[in-house]
């Protein structure tokens, strides 16, 4: 059963380009979390969505940032004109979709953005 | 907004030694969940405490979540290698799928 799959695992891109990164939730999951890792520090939650809707984007920067989860395919993360502090690690967690009862997240290897 | 700090940030002990890391929320949250993070890899989920005042044990890993559920506790005893990385508690503060607030993390690192 394959865990969470996120693409790029690196992604260089010079200031003012867009970086997008993608996440498959593992198999049977409908909740995508994604956080943002600087070096030596925590992780920081972005948004939360479910497919076709963002539940939680309260973490995210209002400019420059968007996510979505669509009925087909993986989420994305989009960052437009990047800067240097948007250089970070960027995790993608999934969890299954049960009522009543908090779950667990699952992280992918994360995809490690980096701005010249 | 909602706070969690765990202390200490940094943790160096003899491999043999015991270690615990404290994990404090600014709210009362409705579970904790605690997971460890290699040097370069991933989050990976340890456990889940959802009950006031909760003790689970995983090999010698000791997990507790306070009374008032708001702080926790994860106790490491006699620490091998393996056991190097960050450990971070993470609070929810409503039942079904929810938005985590990751605590601060502390490093642990083992002198042989």
């Amino acid at each position: 059963n394959a865990g969470v799959m996120q693409n790029p695992r690196h992604l260089v891109r010079r200031r003012g380009q867009e970086a997008r990164l993608r996440c498959s939730p593992m198999k049977g999951h409908s909740h995508v979390y994604w956080y943002r890792q600087l070096p030596e520090e925590g992780l920081k939650f972005m948004v939360y969505l479910q497919k076709e809707n963002i539940i939680d984007e309260s973490g995210m920067p209002k400019e420059r940032f968007s996510a979505e989860f669509p009925k087909e395919g993986p989420s994305i993360l989009r960052i437009q004109q990047v800067v240097r502090g948007d250089s970070a690690a960027y995790f993608c967690a999934s969890s299954p979709t049960l009522q009543g009862e908090a779950q667990p997240q699952h992280f992918g290897d994360g995809t490690r953005l980096s701005i010249l | 907004g909602q706070q969690v700090m765990q202390i200490p940030q940094y943790q160096h002990v003899q491999e043999g030694e015991d270690f615990t890391t404290y994990c404090n929320s600014s709210t009362t949250l409705s579970n904790i969940q605690w997971y460890k993070q290699r040097p370069g890899g991933h989050p990976v989920f340890l456990i889940q405490l959802v009950k006031s005042g909760e003790v689970k044990k995983q090999k010698r890993l000791t997990f507790q979540f306070g009374e008032a559920k708001k702080n926790s506790s994860l106790h490491i005893t006699a620490t091998q290698t393996t056991d190097v990385g960050t450990y971070f508690c993470a609070g929810g503060t409503n039942f079904g799928n929810e938005k985590l607030t990751f605590g601060t993390g502390t490093r642990l690192t083992i002198i042989p």
